[in-house]
């Protein structure tokens, strides 16, 4: 089966512009996850999506954030206005609804690498 | 809060050899979930080995092993007979049992496998 894709792999912008980014999870993947690893830190959870539902967004750092999964298919993270803080490497993660947790693994994409100058 | 803690931010070994990566964490749970993650360079993230903290048995997958100490709240992985495939950050992290993959991540280690 596929794995989970992120678009762009890379995205060099400038502070105060639009970005937005992309993550197709695994086909039949209702948890989606989103982190991002700031440059010289720890990564950090984002949000965590059910199908549609937001299920825990308090790792989200402002309200330039804004993630969305409609359909419950694909969602989008996107920064508006980024900012140079912003810069980092944001992955994303899918995995099965229902099990237990050993039994039921989060596959990662390769990460989005965003860089605003 | 939790925390987890990677105290070696790199490390090199030759091939064939035995390398140990620290992890230490801090939690007021008694049961969770520890985990540690490869990502090889350019590559996605890729589970390596997870432990159950309610099981006293250290998890084991291949060359890939760990030692769990819950007490002193350390989850060391041990790598074994070493191959140039596994060079890659090495990241630990912790989870709640009742949390949903709401990942909490160490830092990091680079492991350097040298021919």
């Amino acid at each position: 089966e596929a794995g989970v894709t992120q678009f762009p792999s890379h995205s060099v912008i400038e502070k105060g512009q639009t970005v937005t980014l992309r993550c197709d999870p695994i086909s039949g993947h209702d948890n989606l996850y989103w982190y991002r690893r700031v440059m010289g830190k720890e990564i950090k959870f984002l949000l965590h999506f059910v199908k549609e539902s937001k299920q825990d967004e308090s790792g989200m750092p402002n309200n330039r954030f804004l993630a969305e999964r409609t359909g419950g298919t694909y969602s989008t993270l996107k920064v508006q206005p980024a900012e140079l803080e912003d810069s980092g490497v944001y992955f994303c993660a899918s995995s099965r609804l229902r099990g237990e947790i050993m039994n039921t693994e989060a596959f990662f994409g390769q990460g989005t690498r965003l860089t605003v100058v | 809060a939790q925390t987890v803690t990677q105290s070696q931010p790199e490390m090199s070994v030759q091939e064939a050899e035995t390398v140990t990566l620290s992890c230490t964490y801090d939690t007021s749970e008694n049961n969770y979930y520890l985990f540690w993650y490869k990502q090889p360079p350019s590559r996605q993230m890729i589970l390596v080995i997870r432990q159950e903290a309610y099981k006293q048995q250290n998890a084991t997958e291949n060359r890939f092993s760990v030692n769990f100490q819950k007490a002193a709240k350390s989850f060391s992985l041990k790598i074994s007979d070493s191959q140039l495939g596994d060079t890659a950050m090495y990241f630990c992290a912790f989870m709640r049992s009742y949390s949903n993959y709401q990942l909490i991540w160490g830092a990091g280690t680079k492991l350097i496998i040298k021919p």
